[in-house]
């Protein structure tokens, strides 16, 4: 059972802009940086954004993240057919004492 | 940092299995591999990890008592075990590395940077 909750999927047309939420407590979100990553269809994850809203070399700036409080948002903007994939928030639990993912949310261009 | 899996596993309930993440172009003991489980059509697992800064590995909950991990410094691969196979241990294995440290406030950070491309183990009779 993951800490942390995403919608399971979210759609719009190319060009356009999509938010995917992450949404997790004091233990996890609240206190510690949060991490994106992108999983194309039949291949491995990759790491998408690290410390909230920072992007790995090669990443483009169409991604981006954010953090408030409890949550966190991924955004994609310029929406593309190869950006269909399902995205992951992870960070750390302190309660657990162990990294978490987030339910995951499949992303869907119309 | 290149990370390459051996291959695809089939195995009987109540086997083991293990697979290999081959670092390239790096040295393991440099590096904190960790191990995430990939149910068929289900979201990322962690499994655990090795801990550079600790010296030690942990295991996720769900694992402990059937799964180790170990790393060989002469080849630069570590290794997952995972024993005592059931059905629902079939999916995508991945091994990825993961940068893990203290921020100025004290709070653990940890994201994975480097991922391997999978190892596919289907436990069947």
């Amino acid at each position: 059972q993951s800490v942390l909750t995403q919608p399971p999927s979210v759609s719009a047309a190319p060009g356009q802009r999509v938010t995917i939420s992450c949404s997790g407590s004091s233990s996890n979100i609240g206190n510690n940086y949060v991490s994106w990553y992108q999983q194309l269809p039949g291949t491995a994850p990759k790491l998408l954004i690290y410390e909230n809203n920072k992007r790995p070399s090669g990443i483009p700036d169409r991604f981006f993240g954010s953090k408030s409080d409890t949550s966190a948002t991924l955004g994609i903007t310029g929406l593309q057919t190869g950006d269909e994939a399902d995205y992951y928030c992870g960070t750390w639990d302190t309660s657990l004492r162990a990294p978490s993912f987030g339910t995951g949310t499949k992303v869907t261009v119309l | 940092v290149q990370l390459v899996q051996s291959g695809a596993e089939v195995k009987k309930p109540g086997a083991s299995v293990k697979v290999s993440c081959k670092v390239a172009e790096y040295i393991v003991t440099k590096l904190s591999i960790h191990w995430v489980r990939q149910a068929p059509g289900k979201g990322l697992e962690w499994m655990g990890g090795f801990e550079a800064e600790d010296g030690e590995t942990v295991y996720a909950q769900n694992f402990q008592g059937r799964v180790t991990m170990t790393e060989d410094i002469s080849t630069d691969t570590a290794y997952m075990d995972l024993s005592d196979l059931r059905s629902e241990d079939s999916g995508m294995y991945y091994c990825a590395t993961g940068i893990a440290y203290y921020d100025s406030n004290g709070h653990r950070q940890f994201y994975y940077d480097y991922w391997g491309q999978g190892t596919r183990v289907t436990v069947s009779s």
